[in-house]
């Protein structure tokens, strides 16, 4: 056990929906990833947040976005929902930004989103 | 920009053997790499890591892995292998200094393991 944990583990929905995954950091650790596993794209980074604030984006959609709320927990939303987006979305965390402990990152067990 | 390649796509070993797991790995300075284990249906547990120091690093389950920073390498190795070593394996490297790159980690494709018994 990781000490992340996310929410839900399942979620099936229908294409155009929106759907929100949340996330809890380890206690202690400032700062959350968003990652997504897909079988063509393998795995992705899509957003970091450091203490509430965005620090990094990478292969984002649009349509995606994400916060950290004051307890440091962290949402991604991810809205008009096509069968494209059908994937793993794991949650990580990490101390903080000093390099290396920034870098070791620990993972929650991952949110599986099917879209039909 | 940094990039990570695991050759092998599927391995099969049997019980007892011992293991190698290649990963290469394109970055311009000294990158901090790591390897990661996916269980089906599970999350990604970190197994070992490279800040700097000594090359060959020990990490969870009996796994080593040794940095070579002239062939841009970081391979896995377990000297026995156990049924239960049955996965996939993802290296990983994350990269300071990258324009916008915040702390993200880079994965491999990563090498699904199968053990025979």
């Amino acid at each position: 056990d990781s000490g992340v944990t996310q929410t839900p583990k399942h979620l099936i929905t229908a294409t155009g929906q929106r759907v929100t995954l949340r996330c809890s950091p380890r206690s202690g650790d400032l700062s959350v990833y968003w990652y997504q596993q897909s079988l063509d794209q393998g795995l992705q980074f899509l957003i970091q947040y450091y203490n509430g604030e965005e620090r990094a984006k990478g292969n984002i959609l649009e349509r995606f976005s994400a916060q950290q709320f004051p307890d440091l927990h962290s949402e991604l939303n991810l809205s008009s929902l096509e069968l494209g987006d059908s994937a793993l979305y794991f949650c990580a965390s990490s101390v903080d930004l000093l390099a290396g402990r920034a870098f070791e990152q620990f993972f929650g067990p991952g949110t599986r989103l099917t879209v039909l | 920009a940094q990039s990570v390649t695991q050759p092998d796509i599927h391995i099969t070993v049997s019980e007892g053997a011992s293991l190698e797991l290649r990963c290469n790995y394109s970055y311009g300075a000294t990158p901090y790499l790591f390897w990661y284990v996916q269980s089906p249906g599970q999350g990604l547990q970190l197994l070992l890591k490279y800040f700097s120091g000594d090359t060959l690093v020990q990490g969870i389950k009996g796994f080593e892995a040794e940095f070579k920073r002239s062939q841009s390498s970081f391979n896995l190795r377990k000297p026995s292998v156990h049924w239960s070593d049955a996965a996939e394996y993802f290296c990983a490297v994350g990269a300071i200094g990258v324009t916008g790159g915040g702390n993200k980690l880079t994965f491999g494709t990563g090498t699904q393991l199968k053990v025979e018994l």
